[in-house]
């Protein structure tokens, strides 16, 4: 059974520190992977992608990718209260598109 | 917007009762796929069509669960007799086929059975 786990918190942190969410994954052929927001009741928004071991960064956001340690996290700079949602990893199946996502990390920003 | 959208975006229905739920790609994907949500759990995978072709079923897709996508633009998604069980949030996503290609995900249809 191919798995994602992510710890379900909540992670709560105050405003304007670093939040760091962490994954990880089972598959050994996952190839992309992918942080998705998702507020209470709404449905799940791409905040980042990541295919390359290393570092990527968009705006406050950093995704980090370790393939050999199967391990993906996603940085958060200075948090703002509208950070506070839960957010979900998702990685792609090795010979398939489909994704398998984790039950997610619900982020608590503490104005 | 040209964005995935989803139509009911709510739907109460008693069980026993069939229900179909509606999904519009975003134009130009290709690939369109349903997962169901249910309270503190990350979306699970039912189904995804490439164009028109059904290409893989989850096991999670009993035989009361049926999808279509006629000519490759929109589909739709068939509960029939529903269950309780069968409360969620069904979800839909739509792709670009190529490489590195990204799902993007619709409203939702949240379902309650009674």
């Amino acid at each position: 059974q191919k798995e994602v786990e992510q710890n379900s918190g909540p992670l709560s942190v105050p405003e304007g520190a670093i939040a760091s969410l962490n994954c990880t994954y089972s598959d050994r052929g996952s190839q992309s992977f992918f942080w998705y927001r998702q507020y209470s009741g709404k449905s799940p928004e791409l905040i980042m992608s990541i295919y390359s071991n290393g570092d990527k960064e968009d705006g406050r956001f950093t995704a980090q990718l370790n393939k050999a340690s199967q391990y993906v996290s996603l940085l958060i700079r200075d948090s703002q209260p509208s950070d506070s949602a839960t957010y979900l990893c998702a990685v792609d199946t090795s010979g398939t598109y489909k994704y398998i996502f984790g039950t997610g990390t619900r982020l608590k920003v503490l104005a | 917007d040209t964005g995935v959208s989803q139509d009911p975006r709510h739907k109460i229905t008693k069980r026993g009762q069939n229900v179909t739920f509606r999904c519009d790609p975003i134009s130009e994907h290709n690939r369109l796929y349903w997962y169901r949500q249910t309270l503190g759990q990350g979306p699970e995978f039912l189904t995804y069509f490439q164009n028109e072709a059904q290409l893989e079923k989850s096991r999670l897709l009993s035989d009361r669960f049926s999808a279509e996508r006629p000519k490759g633009s929109f589909s739709t998604l068939e509960i029939q007799r529903t269950e309780q069980g069968d409360s969620a949030m069904y979800l839909c996503a739509s792709s670009l086929m190529g490489a590195r290609e990204t799902q993007y995900f619709g409203p939702g249809t949240r379902l309650l059975v009674l």
